[in-house]
């Protein structure tokens, strides 16, 4: 089973909206991350926390805020987001970013949005 | 550009064939190959993953063998079973880039009964 927990794991949402999505893990890890799955894509990196700051934003739209409480607590706030971004998100976590390549990255289950 | 090149985009093995999916990649940095398994409806989980020091690597039924010169490395599913239907990613990552994943496009695998 995974450790990474995604909550909600569907969430409806119109274009004027504000939500949520929340990851949480408790495996100690200190880089978490969020993707982004288009259907019968790769996943694509949106956002790297590394030690709680955030390390990398891949040119992701403002209407992506991401935010890191603690280092087992990852959000990603949602306002005014467009059909197109209708998508499973996914976290994830490693034991290190920067450290060396190679550190496992564990993915939750994921999130579906549907944007209407 | 992609930078990690996966083929076929879909597969159909019998069961107990031999599935066999092939990635290629440009970046000569890249320093850690690993493969990541999806099944409908759940995140990727890590199956199995090689460095180029070592020419291929084996988990059961799961081999990884890896081409330096030809920068190309490929999965082999051995004794392919109906559970091992999923999506099949490759990636890449380099030391330079930390831990950020450069994936292939994927294959879905069809293990028939």
């Amino acid at each position: 089973d995974t450790e990474v927990t995604q909550t909600p794991k569907h969430l409806v949402m119109g274009m004027t909206n504000k939500k949520s999505l929340k990851c949480e893990q408790h495996m100690g890890h200190r880089a978490m991350y969020w993707y982004k799955q288009k259907a019968k894509k790769p996943p694509e990196l949106m956002f790297v926390y590394s030690y709680e700051k955030l390390s990398i934003n891949e040119s992701v739209p403002s209407r992506f805020s991401p935010e890191c409480p603690n280092s087992s607590l990852l959000n990603l706030h949602l306002h005014a987001l467009q059909p197109e971004d209708s998508a499973l998100y996914l976290c994830a976590s490693s034991q290190d970013h920067w450290t060396y390549s190679g550190n496992t990255i564990y993915f939750g289950e994921g999130s579906w949005l549907t944007v209407v | 550009q992609q930078q990690v090149k996966q083929s076929p985009q879909s597969l159909i093995v019998q069961k107990g064939g031999i599935s066999i999916i092939n990635c290629a990649y440009e970046n000569t940095a890249f320093d850690y190959f690993p493969w990541y398994q999806q099944f409908p409806g759940k995140g990727p989980a890590l199956l199995i993953a090689i460095r180029p020091d070592v020419s291929e690597k084996k988990e059961g039924r799961f081999t990884i063998s890896f081409n330096k010169s030809a920068k190309q490395f490929s999965l082999h599913i051995m004794d392919s079973q109906p559970g091992d239907s999923a999506t099949y990613f490759c990636a890449a990552s380099s030391e330079a880039a930390g831990n950020k994943l450069t994936f292939g496009g994927g294959t879905r695998v069809l293990v028939k009964p």
